[in-house]
């Protein structure tokens, strides 16, 4: 099946520094999503985004599908962004499951 | 409009009883799917619903059942709990055809001991 690997799978940063996190699939794909997960659990749908590049706010991201990867960038982070940010993927047209990868866990020190 | 709604938040089971976790969903969503959390594993797909009546398996299905008797519910069940299975698990739902985002329950805490 379709492999999802993340890096670097540990982050520290302070606050208001910028960051990357990385997303690379094995395989093309039709569907690719961002999560972040907060410190008490809750998984939030950050972006769909199989191709192309988007922005929400302080938050953007950018999938090379002929590359294979995807890139999440967090600018002026704030310690609220803390916690694991999950890239998800899907190979077929809908009906089959996404993958995730193992995540990256990124802490914001005040 | 809830959302996705997991019950119960926490369970504690001793070894070999049994327990169903409800996942109710009040969007229509078509496709329905169960994943476990465990530390450094990321979420693995145990079993999943692409709609009323059907069930299919995912990354790690042994031990696990399903049912997804009406469109906005699915269950799973532990028809005989091990330490293994000792676990958060989460309950996601997404639009049927196209291709949307996935929302995800507040999850459930399980340990079997």
């Amino acid at each position: 099946g379709i492999q999802v690997e993340q890096s670097p799978p540990d982050l520290i940063l302070q606050e208001g520094a910028n960051s990357t996190l990385r997303c690379n699939f094995s395989d093309s794909v039709n569907n690719l999503q961002w999560f972040h997960q907060n410190p008490w659990g809750q998984l939030i749908n950050l972006f769909y985004i199989p191709s192309g590049t988007k922005q929400n706010g302080r938050l953007s991201a950018t999938t090379v599908a002929t590359e294979r990867y995807s890139l999440l960038y967090i600018s002026s982070s704030q310690t609220t962004d803390s916690g694991v940010y999950f890239c998800a993927v899907e190979k077929g047209l809908g009906n089959t499951p996404l993958v995730f990868g193992k995540g990256t866990r990124l802490s914001v020190i005040a | 409009n809830a959302g996705v709604t997991q019950t119960p938040k926490f369970r504690v089971l001793k070894t070999g009883q049994s327990m169903t976790l409800l996942c109710a969903q009040d969007m229509n969503h078509e496709y329905m799917y169960w994943y476990r959390q465990d530390p450094g594993m990321g979420l693995r797909l145990i079993h999943y619903s692409v709609g009323e009546g059907t069930t299919a398996k995912g990354e790690v299905p042994d031990g696990y059942n399903v049912s997804r008797l009406k469109k906005q519910n699915f269950l799973l069940g532990l028809e005989s709990a091990a330490p293994s299975q000792t676990s958060v698990y989460f309950c996601a739902s997404r639009p049927g055809t196209t291709r949307e985002k996935l929302f995800f329950g507040s999850g459930t805490q399980l340990s079997v001991l």
